[in-house]
């Protein structure tokens, strides 16, 4: 059985400074990993994925995510915030092969960026 | 717009009643997925299609729920007699299995159900 915990249901960060959204998985199985964010009254977006080739993966708008088998983790990155980024935001795990079958997704992180 | 479309966007209906939505697919994929969204939780997953079979349900898919994909293309999904347990968003995705981008599944901007 897969699993995701999203370890922090908000996260509020400055205009300009870091971001750190956490994410540990759980999987049986070598597992393919997403990012996913989601703007209000707007549909699911792919940030990035990882599907067993570079552990580093780079996403789009800035954001990168390193999957680390030794601690179960898959938490996303971006150097500088923006304001554009405020969002929710969800991690993703799947066993299908290709990796979209049965996506079992994290409760969720609300990303809020102060001005 | 090529993306995946889904409609309606909000439906209201009294509890007891039966609602359909549609979802129409980024139109070369060939699988499809439904997922509900309640509020504060992630997408869950319900079901999903390739071409016109469906090949998995979620245990969340009670008897009252049905979805169909009859000619491979679009998808309905049917509750019957609504309960308020039911009031949530309902997602739809479509991935191309095999492709060049691989198996990303592209979401619709959801059908938010409310059961009065």
């Amino acid at each position: 059985a897969q699993s995701v915990t999203q370890l922090d249901s908000h996260v509020s960060v400055s205009e300009g400074t870091p971001v750190l959204l956490r994410c540990n998985y759980s999987s049986s199985y070598s597992p393919s990993l997403f990012w996913y964010v989601q703007h209000p009254n707007k549909g699911l977006q792919l940030l990035l994925k990882y599907t067993s080739a570079a552990t580093l993966v780079k996403g789009i708008n800035g954001f990168e995510a390193e999957f680390k088998k030794s601690e179960t983790s898959f938490h996303l990155t971006k150097p500088s915030a923006h304001m554009s980024d405020a969002a929710e935001y969800f991690c993703v795990v799947s066993e299908g092969r290709g990796g979209a079958d049965g996506l079992t997704f994290g409760k969720g992180t609300h990303l809020i960026i102060q001005p | 717009d090529t993306g995946v479309s889904q409609n309606p966007r909000h439906k209201i209906t009294k509890r007891g009643q039966n609602v359909t939505f549609r979802c129409d697919p980024i139109s070369e994929h060939n699988r499809l997925y439904w997922y509900r969204q309640t509020l504060g939780q992630g997408p869950e997953f319900l079901t999903y299609f390739q071409n016109e079979a469906q090949l998995e349900k979620s245990r969340l898919l009670s008897d009252r729920f049905s979805a169909e994909r009859p000619k491979g293309s679009f998808s309905t999904l049917e509750i019957q007699r609504t309960e308020q347990g039911d009031s949530a968003m309902y997602l739809c995705a479509s991935s191309l299995l095999g492709g060049r981008l691989g198996t990303e599944a592209f979401f619709g901007q959801g059908t938010r159900l409310t059961v009065v």
